[in-house]
């Protein structure tokens, strides 16, 4: 069974900081990672797909990378912002397990004006 | 608009009660997903459909209940089997194939009594 692990569970930055946030998983066979947010007692909004064919996606200030042989993802956010703050979740959909994904416990992030 | 609606935002029920939780798409998308999120925990799937009439259980399906009828709609019943349902329950939906990204509703929040 695919296990994602999301490292740090909690981060804190002041405004304008450039930050990574980390996603690694245990079964490299994979179709895609996605990387979502989700503000609080929000439903989740999708940021980045990656496919499995694929080193990194961008949109904005979002920079996505992939390494599917060691089993990571990193999300990298420039530049940023207190409307930053949410939690950051990676999802995997994994080959051998048909149309499921499956998702990391997230990362909590707080961006100090 | 097009997009994902759950009813209600937040439900209340008290023990030995069955309650159904809605969601509809009008994104023309075949495949449908319910996940249950639990504080400290990542999404876990519930039940999810890959077409019309057809259905498979997910990680964590015991005391719950799904039908899709619909392409639209993808209801789902916390039966009184459910020993913890106090919980954030968020619907999502794809197109069907492997690749494809997923995109969800804002959730249904229910608190048991």
């Amino acid at each position: 069974k695919q296990e994602v692990t999301q490292i740090p569970a909690a981060l804190s930055v002041p405004e304008g900081e450039n930050l990574v946030l980390n996603c690694s998983f245990t079964d490299s066979a994979i179709y895609n990672l996605q990387w979502f947010r989700q503000d609080p007692g929000k439903g989740l909004t999708s940021l980045l797909l990656i496919q499995s064919s694929q080193r990194e996606q961008t949109s904005g200030r979002l920079n996505a990378s992939l390494d599917k042989s060691s089993g990571r993802s990193t999300l990298y956010i420039a530049a940023s912002q207190p409307g930053d703050s949410a939690t950051y979740l990676c999802a995997v959909k994994t080959a051998n397990t048909g149309n499921q994904f499956y998702f990391g416990t997230g990362t909590s992030l707080t961006v100090i004006p | 608009d097009g997009g994902i609606t759950q009813s209600p935002k937040y439900l209340f029920r008290k023990e030995g009660q069955n309650v159904t939780l809605s969601c509809e798409q009008n994104l023309n998308h075949d495949a449908m997903y319910w996940y249950r999120q639990d504080p400290g925990q990542g999404l876990r799937l519930i039940y999810y459909s890959q077409i019309v009439n057809d259905f498979q259980k997910g990680d964590i399906a015991e005391g719950y209940s799904v039908s899709r009828e619909k392409k639209e709609s993808f209801p789902l019943t916390v039966t009184s089997a459910q020993k913890n349902p106090t919980a954030f329950y968020l619907c999502a939906s794809s197109i069907s194939g492997p690749y494809n990204e997923q995109f969800f509703g804002p959730g249904t929040r229910l608190t048991v009594l």
